[in-house]
């Protein structure tokens, strides 16, 4: 089994709400990931948790917030976000000590009003 | 900054060719080599891993590592329209951070 589930699917939020997007895995990973991507762009990776812990933030501004509350689930929190950071919000993970693949979920597409 | 590079594309072959996608990558410390295959408006799917010097085969799909020249390659043999999406080459680092390339789209015309 190699599923990452993510919800919602689409959001379409202003710039003054807040929302979170949710990630979920069940394979025993330690290391999860959010990723965000443009249109025809690779993915860009934003932040990284190793054993529950945040052990890279690529300088992401301060509006998006990683949770990571146990091991197999991953919180993005939004707040006051702009238009440009609509996107596709990808989440994967990966086992931290073992191998080094990734595994994505389906994205959150996400719409800033 | 670390880069990796891929030819944008597209790349069109016609069905039942071998389709070749390349990537080279400035970080000599890097240990782990993915491709990963994406169709229009969803996410990246593992197709591949490489971790040593040599070919890997999979099925219709063998991935090239060449760690002296930074230079990773996918193949793609009997290649089906459904093979039709964007090629994505990712590179970790030390730190488990993984870069992606542009990415390559390969079109397969039956």
């Amino acid at each position: 089994d190699t599923e990452v589930t993510q919800t919602p699917k689409h959001l379409v939020m202003g710039m003054t709400n807040k929302k979170s997007l949710k990630c979920e895995q069940h394979m025993g990973h330690r290391a999860m990931y959010w990723y965000k991507q443009k249109a025809k762009k690779p993915p860009e990776l934003m932040f990284v948790y190793s054993y529950e812990k945040l052990s890279i933030n690529e300088s992401v501004p301060s509006r998006f917030s990683p949770e990571c509350p146990n091991s197999s689930l991953l919180n993005l929190h939004l707040h006051a976000l702009q238009p440009e950071d609509s996107a596709l919000y990808l989440c994967a993970s990966s086992h931290r000590d073992r191998t080094y693949e990734q595994y994505f979920g389906p994205g959150t597409r996400l719409t800033v009003t | 900054q670390k880069e990796v590079e891929q030819n944008s594309g597209p790349l069109s072959v016609p069905e039942g060719a071998i389709a070749s996608l390349n990537c080279t990558y400035s970080d000599r410390g890097s240990q782990s080599f993915f491709w990963y295959r994406q169709y229009s408006g969803k996410s990246p799917e593992l197709i591949m891993f490489i971790y040593s010097n040599g070919d890997k085969e999979d099925g219709r799909f063998t991935a090239q590592l060449n760690k002296a020249s930074q230079y990773v390659s996918l193949l793609i043999r009997d290649s089906q329209p459904s093979d039709s999406a964007t090629y994505l080459c990712a590179v970790v680092g030390g730190l488990n951070d993984m870069r992606f390339g542009a990415g390559t789209r390969l079109t397969v015309k039956p």
